[in-house]
């Protein structure tokens, strides 16, 4: 159970062009879905955190107009990178929460989307 | 503010030989503390939670503890296939994980 996925798991795109990524939880309602970066030999860094129907909360210093997430069902959230550039590469992952309060804290992470930007 | 770190930062085992990584946080209210393998290229896959202080969780040769202040994750008799990234996480009042930087673990056999 507790089973994310993410797509595309590989993208290569040119500097200006606009990517989507989707992120799904398959086996279980999210109410919250979170975004973050990795960077090669880091730790994540938390992008947003997206509740369904309501907008995102961006972390400080993460352009709300570059990283447009959208978190319309329970089971699928959205991160567009609005013209990409190559600083924007990076590995991307997901997570869903089932809830919150005691027992329903832990995250499940997606795959992880690279994107490569031209 | 909230932080976690780990140590150490690499750990080089032969087969079978047990060992400890641990986490050392401080957090506001802790809700919840996470440890996660992370394989290259990969998204976190999910070990452990913990709650309290004084609790354990086990998963085949892995062995997860919590005091107030920190974590371990026992490795026991380890074998190649365990080798990965291994993350410790916090969620205190605010409403998201805080990470540490992980311990690479490479275990030969």
């Amino acid at each position: 159970g507790a089973v994310v996925s993410q797509h595309p798991s590989w993208v290569i795109c040119k500097s200006g062009t606009s990517v989507k990524i989707e992120c799904r939880s398959l086996d279980f309602q999210a109410t919250t879905m979170f975004w973050y970066r990795q960077f090669p030999k880091q730790s994540l860094m938390l992008m947003a955190t997206s509740n369904e129907g309501s907008k995102a909360t961006y972390e400080q210093g993460v352009e709300k107009d570059k990283f447009l997430i959208n978190h319309a069902s329970l089971t699928l959230s959205t991160l567009t990178v609005t013209s990409a550039h190559p600083e924007d590469s990076s590995f991307y992952i997901c997570s869903a929460r089932l809830g919150t309060g005691i027992l329903w804290e832990t995250q499940y992470f997606g795959p992880g989307t690279r994107l490569l930007v031209l | 503010e909230d932080q976690v770190t780990q140590s150490p930062e690499a750990l080089r085992l032969q087969e079978g030989e047990s060992s400890s990584l641990n986490c050392s946080y401080t957090v506001s209210g802790l809700r919840g503390l996470f440890w996660y393998r992370q394989d290259p290229g990969k998204g976190p896959e999910f070990l452990f939670t913990l709650y309290s202080a004084g609790e354990e969780k086990e998963k085949e040769r892995l062995k997860a503890t919590l005091t107030k202040k920190e974590s371990f994750l026992h490795i026991t008799a380890p074998k190649p296939e365990d080798s990965a990234t291994y993350l410790c996480a916090v969620r205190g009042n605010t409403d998201k994980l805080i990470f540490g930087t992980g311990t690479r673990l490479q275990v030969f056999p």
